[in-house]
């Protein structure tokens, strides 16, 4: 079955480090999404991206940065992580088609910056 | 722009009573709505969608949603609740191309016996 999956799934690091978090689908969707959420602020539009080489800034992309080099992966980097940067992670996907489509998200990354 | 209200960050009902949960929705152009659950420690999964088609839209596990224009609203409703509906629930809206999803801050649905 198609999938999408986030590692690591818990991640401890200390302020100023740089952290990758992976994210990876075997749906073969174009339109992949990242969000952070908080408490009282529901989830929020960190990056995304709909296709190969292509990437765009969200609501609160500020810190963070994508890539996109094959359809499967989208890993966000936190350049230096900052204790605000605490939150839980999650990846989305959906397909390239005509607005209304759902996404699919994977089961986050609960990220500690101490 | 396109925004999400949901009324009520925590709501309580008993076994077997209704629930009805809140969203209403600001978009310039007709929106695409949405609500997610979300149980503890997982992502999040798709109950329901609404996509211009029937105002009144059934979803898994007994909940339905009603579109309603005038009223700029897509309330959530279960006729009868049950222990295992306790999670997180998220309404969003989407305006077409890219799928970008907006989120309300969520309604945290408790289930007593």
């Amino acid at each position: 079955d198609a999938e999408i999956t986030q590692s690591p799934r818990h991640k401890i690091t200390e302020t100023g480090r740089q952290v990758t978090l992976a994210c990876h689908q075997t749906w073969n969707h174009n339109n992949m999404f990242w969000y952070r959420q908080d408490l009282g602020h529901g989830l929020r539009l960190i990056h995304y991206s709909y296709g190969v080489q292509d990437t765009n800034k969200g609501e609160v992309s500020d810190g963070y940065s994508v890539s996109r080099s094959n359809t499967e992966d989208l890993p966000l980097t936190l350049e230096s992580a900052a204790s605000s940067q605490t939150s839980v992670y999650f990846c989305a996907s959906s397909p390239a088609l005509a607005g209304g489509n759902e996404q699919y998200f994977g089961p986050g990354t609960r990220l500690t910056v101490t | 722009a396109q925004s999400v209200t949901q009324l009520g960050s925590h709501v309580s009902v008993s076994e077997g009573a209704l629930v009805l949960l809140r969203c209403n929705y600001s978009s310039s152009v007709p929106p695409y709505l949405f609500w997610y659950v979300q149980y503890p420690n997982q992502g999040l999964q798709l109950l329901l969608k609404y996509t211009s088609a029937a105002t009144l839209v059934k979803g898994i596990n007994g909940f339905e949603a009603e579109f309603k224009k005038s009223e700029t609203s897509f309330h959530l409703t279960k006729p009868s609740a049950h222990m295992s509906d306790a999670a997180e629930y998220f309404c969003a809206v989407s305006t077409g191309g890219g799928n970008k999803l907006t989120f309300g801050t969520g309604t945290q649905l408790k289930v007593e016996l």
